[in-house]
């Protein structure tokens, strides 16, 4: 199976910071990788997948970047609304597996 | 647009079964895999189970290999998850998920069913 290992997992930002959260994979899956946003009690939101693409109707202050192992979801110019825990997930084969979350906290 | 209802949830005992089920609307259902993820309380997503377009795939998760049966109906554009022998490991919030709808990835998530095996 394939391992997700996300960093960090808590990150205290300001409005208007930049935001940066890692993802590894214990081995190369391409640029199968996506993004998701959780707020508490709610379902998750699919943000980018393959890697880089923006899912529709998603602000452009997220991006994504990276390829094989080594992945990026950078949240540039956070918002209150962006507050909320990241999940990364790889698509690369089964089973699926998810990064163990970054909760981005206010400051 | 895309509608995905869960039921079927509740307080189960451990040993004991539960099938969750999921309708969904809004898309051409036949086309697409289906997929079950769970979050345990306060703990992070962990996918469980997901069916082929024709139902003919199937894949699991390897702690529920062998207790959980994931299946669908594309007559009636559903998607259900035969619990058995459930634990209290197995305590999570449920979501019924498609890929590729839209995009490739877990594009649309139901709302969530609770399981909780208490004894």
């Amino acid at each position: 199976d394939i391992q997700m290992t996300q960093s960090p997992s808590s990150v205290s930002a300001s409005v208007g910071d930049r935001v940066t959260i890692t993802c590894r994979a214990s081995q190369d899956i391409s640029n199968w990788l996506a993004w998701y946003q959780q707020k508490p009690g709610k379902a998750p939101k699919l943000l980018i997948y393959a890697t880089f693409s923006l899912q529709s109707g998603v602000p452009s202050r997220f991006s994504g970047s990276g390829s094989g192992t080594d992945f990026t979801l950078t949240i540039s110019n956070l918002q209150p609304e962006d507050f909320a825990t990241y999940y990364c997930q790889q698509a690369n084969s089964f089973p699926l597996t998810f990064g163990g979350g970054t909760k981005v906290e206010i400051k | 647009q895309v509608q995905l209802v869960e039921s079927g949830g509740g307080l189960v005992q451990p040993g004991r079964s539960l099938r969750l089920s999921c309708a969904a609307s809004g898309f051409i259902f036949s086309n697409y895999a289906m997929h079950w993820v769970r979050q345990a309380p306060g703990k992070g997503l962990e996918w469980v189970a997901a069916a082929s377009y024709d139902g003919a795939d199937k894949y699991y998760t390897d702690s529920v290999k062998g207790r959980f049966t994931i299946s669908r109906d594309n007559s009636k554009n559903s998607v259900s998850l035969q619990m058995n022998s459930l634990t209290f490991a197995d305590t999570a919030v449920y979501y019924c998920v498609t890929y590729g709808v839209s995009v490739a990835g877990l594009d649309h998530w139901g709302q969530g069913n609770l399981v909780t095996v208490s004894s």
